[in-house]
């Protein structure tokens, strides 16, 4: 099993659709989890970071399941703009920073 | 804050050659990463360093990766010799520590290899 596993996609969505996310990790003993975004040729960049409880940033949601090991990220009422490769990262490290484990991203494509 | 600055970023070289990826991390950041994106295996950790001292290589693929950080504002990562399946955009990233496992990675905008 691969350590962070992400479905490719691409995801083709009108405007204003709600989509989802999801991303499965290997390491039970992780600690932290975040949303990358990566616009096409650009770097990486932090979307939000995702807490045990959940939490929300405007139209981002992101949501942790510890037992199921699985992480999604919800857009709601997508625009052109939220074209781009997510990127789902796990830090296996408990208690330090250092190696983070990035999927390989699953790619959004807004349409008008 | 100019950001994670590399250089160069788009480096054409011939199979045998040394190459030398440079960067300059985020002022008072202490962890330093150096990444390779491909489209087959995504994005892997290569190296990285804390307050200037590698911590963690295991990502280097094999002995003709090295990558050194003399001063918190410098680091670079060295191919030699390079082959065509070193091809691929190198990042770097930089963080503080003041975040724990929290912290954000600050990426560069990478240097794109192509070696022929």
């Amino acid at each position: 099993r691969k350590e962070v596993e992400q479905d490719p996609g691409p995801f083709n969505v009108p405007e204003g659709a709600t989509v989802a996310f999801n991303c499965t990790y290997s390491n039970s003993a992780s600690q932290s989890f975040f949303w990358y975004r990566q616009d096409c040729r650009k770097e990486p960049k932090l979307l939000m970071s995702v807490y045990s409880s959940g939490n929300e940033d405007g139209r981002f949601t992101a949501q942790l399941n510890r037992a199921s090991q699985y992480i999604s990220l919800l857009i709601r009422d997508s625009k052109l703009s939220d074209s781009a490769t997510y990127l789902c990262v796990v830090n296996p490290n408990g208690g330090s920073q250092g190696n983070l484990i990035f999927g390989k991203g699953t790619k959004l494509s807004v349409k008008p | 804050d100019a950001g994670v600055i590399q250089s160069p970023r788009h480096e054409v070289t011939e199979m045998g050659q040394e190459v030398t990826l440079r960067c300059k991390p985020i002022s008072g950041h202490d962890y330093l990463f150096w990444y390779r994106q491909t489209m087959m295996r995504g994005l892997e950790l290569l190296i990285y360093f804390n307050n200037n001292v590698p911590i963690d290589d295991s990502g280097m693929p094999e002995d003709r990766f090295s990558a050194k950080m003399p001063n918190a504002s410098f680091s670079t990562l060295k191919i030699q010799p390079s082959e065509p399946r070193d091809s691929a955009v190198y990042f770097c990233a930089s963080s503080p520590s003041t975040g724990g496992v929290y912290n954000e990675q600050f990426f560069g905008p990478g240097t794109r290899l192509t070696v022929l």
